[in-house]
């Protein structure tokens, strides 16, 4: 059982530069998150969606894209690279957006540098 | 707003001896969950506990346990019987009603715990 993979694992980005984070959940997951953590800030919520075609923005969305054109998969657009945006990135989906008891899966994270 | 606050940066505690990690939050909420999650030095976030507002006992799994005092809005971690293993970082989150979702999680700072052998 695969979980929640996430791709690439490491990466470095000039600034300006455009790429795109993948995520995929193989457990019919509803709701599914991106989340950035920095040194000493924890983790904060940068899109989510509650299901195929359904996006929403969380607390820094500034700079990122999201799409949710199936179940699966939840991909992270960063449009113009800049170096603010060097970060780890977690993806996360838990099986239902409508209760508060469900815990959130995590990816394995993609350590991003824009230099 | 909604807020974790876990106040110890970091922690040491000896192999075998048990361990409180501190974490208060701030909600309107009537209905919310607490979660622990732990992420060792290869950086992945591993789900540990999870509490929700209206149990009644503490939540345990293994040597983990949830001190929750709902009156003071803590959500303690116990780690009993501590190992080598256990040195990581620590996140409190606590879920949040945030553009109509539940399944968003506000989390803490962290607490790195060191166990010495």
């Amino acid at each position: 059982n695969a979980g929640v993979t996430q791709t690439p694992k490491f990466q470095v980005l000039k600034t300006g530069q455009s790429m795109t984070l993948q995520c995929a959940q193989d457990m019919n997951h509803e709701y599914m998150s991106w989340y950035r953590q920095d040194p000493g800030m924890g983790l904060r919520l940068i899109h989510y969606s509650v299901g195929a075609g359904i996006t929403d923005q969380g607390e820094v969305p500034n700079g990122y894209n999201v799409s949710r054109s199936t179940t699966e998969d939840f991909p992270l657009r960063l449009l113009s690279a800049a170096p603010s945006q060097t970060s780890v990135y977690f993806c996360a989906s838990s099986v239902d957006s409508k209760v508060y008891n469900s815990p959130l899966h995590f990816g394995n994270g993609t350590r991003l540098t824009v230099t | 707003a909604q807020k974790i606050t876990q106040t110890q940066p970091g922690m040491f505690v000896q192999e075998k001896e048990a361990v409180t990690l501190d974490c208060t939050y701030d909600t309107s909420d009537q209905s919310y969950g607490l979660f622990w999650y732990k992420q060792p030095s290869s950086g992945e976030m591993i789900f540990l506990i999870y509490q929700g507002s209206y149990d009644e006992q503490n939540a345990t799994e293994g040597r983990y346990s949830l001190n929750f005092q709902k009156a003071r809005k803590s959500a303690n971690l116990v780690i009993s019987a501590s190992q080598l293993g256990d040195s990581a970082m620590y996140f409190c989150a606590m879920s949040r009603n945030y553009g109509g979702s539940q399944g968003n999680l506000i989390f803490g700072k962290g607490t790195k715990l060191s166990v010495k052998p």
